[in-house]
């Protein structure tokens, strides 16, 4: 029982490149989640998606791209990474939107650090 | 005010003591509300919904106050191995995050 994946787990990267995290589930959630994790901010939504084709902005979604064009994955592409975006990402899944009676599984997380 | 928030901490507490941690939120529309464990460098884990009546599971009890806009969460006969970060999420907090919105968490300390 995998559940949900992230890869790479730890990534290095020069400013002005482009990275893609990867997140995987095997649950066949409908919903899928990016988070960043940073100190003084604690966990913020980047990007959601409801469904295969389905993604809507977070809260900071600026600087990153999302897709899904499958249902088991959701990748989440820096397009030009900036030393701002050194932070923890954590990729989420669960089958609902938030009720109560619904579980949010999150993968183990992407350190990504830019220099 | 900040949509979601949390006292930080850190909260040292001798093993076998009961420790209370409260939430506030901003947005008196929020419908859920739910209780993450997370521990250093590890994703967070979610330890229990928040439902209207309170609930109970083992050691754990959480409360909503709607008219005071906060959730507790209660750990009674508390162990070394709760120690750990735990974070409140609501939804919708109304601040424009379509989404969970996390407070930044409490740091709780267990001591032997």
């Amino acid at each position: 029982d995998a559940g949900i994946t992230q890869s790479p787990r730890y990534k290095i990267t020069e400013t002005g490149r482009q990275v893609t995290l990867m997140c995987h589930q095997t649950w066949s959630h409908s919903y899928m989640f990016w988070y960043r994790q940073d100190l003084g901010h604690g966990l913020r939504l980047i990007y959601y998606s409801a469904a295969a084709d389905i993604t809507d902005k977070g809260e900071v979604p600026d600087g990153y791209v999302v897709s899904r064009s499958k249902t088991e994955n959701f990748p989440l592409t820096l397009e030009s990474a900036t030393r701002s975006q050194t932070s923890v990402y954590f990729c989420a899944s669960s089958e609902s939107r938030f009720l109560v009676t619904d579980t949010q599984y999150f993968g183990p997380g992407t350190r990504l650090t830019v220099l | 005010r900040k949509e979601v928030e949390q006292d930080p901490g850190p909260f040292n507490v001798p093993e076998g003591a009961t420790v209370a941690f409260n939430c506030t939120y901003s947005n008196s529309a929020s419908q859920s509300f739910f209780w993450y464990r997370q521990d250093c460098r590890k994703e967070p884990k979610l330890l229990m919904s928040v439902y209207s009546s309170g609930n109970e599971d083992g050691r754990f009890t959480a409360q909503l106050n709607r008219a005071s806009q906060y959730i507790s969460l209660l750990i009674r006969d508390s162990k070394l191995s709760d120690s750990a970060t735990y974070l409140c999420a609501v939804f919708p907090s109304g601040g424009g995050a379509d989404g969970l919105t996390f407070g930044k968490g409490t740091h709780l300390i267990i001591q032997p």
